[in-house]
């Protein structure tokens, strides 16, 4: 079974820019949230998504955006990028909603300058 | 919400033990998570705890009260490759989300 994919794995933005990133779950799972981690506050819960809809959301401005497909991929967007968006972005699935199990992808690397 | 701490770092010689000490404040539990993260990978599932008491695997094991709001993740036989940064998270039983505590680097040494 292929494990969470995400894309890009590393990327360089400058201020002001908009990205995306992408994230395959597990083939099956339904659920996938998004994390944010950095040094500084470690592992920072953005949002869920559970078939199609956001269940949801942490405390982060509304640059930061989400959705997921029918397929179950999810895509995230921060728009407007700031110095401090630099993170990792971290994507985890699960079968279902409070499964005993998360797993995450090797995340996004973003770098703002 | 949940409060998490846990030690920012800790060291210890190959083949020892170490216990990585969580505590938390939640307003509804719905499970504790350990995580394991290599520097520049994924985070990867150590254990689950829903009830209290000890559960045991293999070389690692993770121990629940939930009348205290406290967790430790124990790592007997200490390996270098254990060096790693461990996390600590809870559940919601309002709306299962994880909270993530800012994790533990344990550094082994030979």
């Amino acid at each position: 079974k292929a494990g969470v994919t995400q894309t890009p794995r590393y990327l360089i933005k400058t201020r002001g820019q908009q990205v995306t990133l992408s994230c395959s779950p597990i083939s099956g799972h339904r659920s996938v949230s998004w994390y944010q981690q950095t040094p500084g506050q470690g592992l920072q819960f953005l949002f869920e998504y559970f078939s199609e809809t956001q269940r949801n959301k942490g405390n982060f401005p509304g640059r930061f955006s989400g959705r997921q497909f029918s397929n179950s991929r999810s895509e995230m967007n921060v728009s407007t990028l700031e110095l401090g968006d630099s993170a990792l972005y971290l994507c985890a699935s699960q079968d279902r909603v409070g499964a005993n199990v998360l797993t995450f992808g090797a995340g996004s690397r973003l770098t703002v300058l | 919400g949940q409060n998490i701490d846990q030690p920012t770092e800790m060291t210890a010689t190959e083949g020892a033990i170490v216990q990585i000490n969580c505590t938390y404040q939640t307003s509804g539990f719905n499970g504790l998570f350990w995580y394991q993260q290599h520097a520049g990978e994924a985070p990867t599932f150590l254990s689950y705890n829903v009830l209290d008491g000890l559960e045991e695997k293999g070389r690692f094991s993770s121990f629940l009260s939930r009348s205290k709001g406290y967790s430790y993740l124990l790592l007997k036989e200490l390996q270098m490759k254990d060096s790693a940064s461990y996390l600590c998270a809870v559940r919601s039983s309002n709306d299962y989300k994880l909270s993530f505590g800012a994790g533990t680097t344990v550094t082994v040494r030979a």
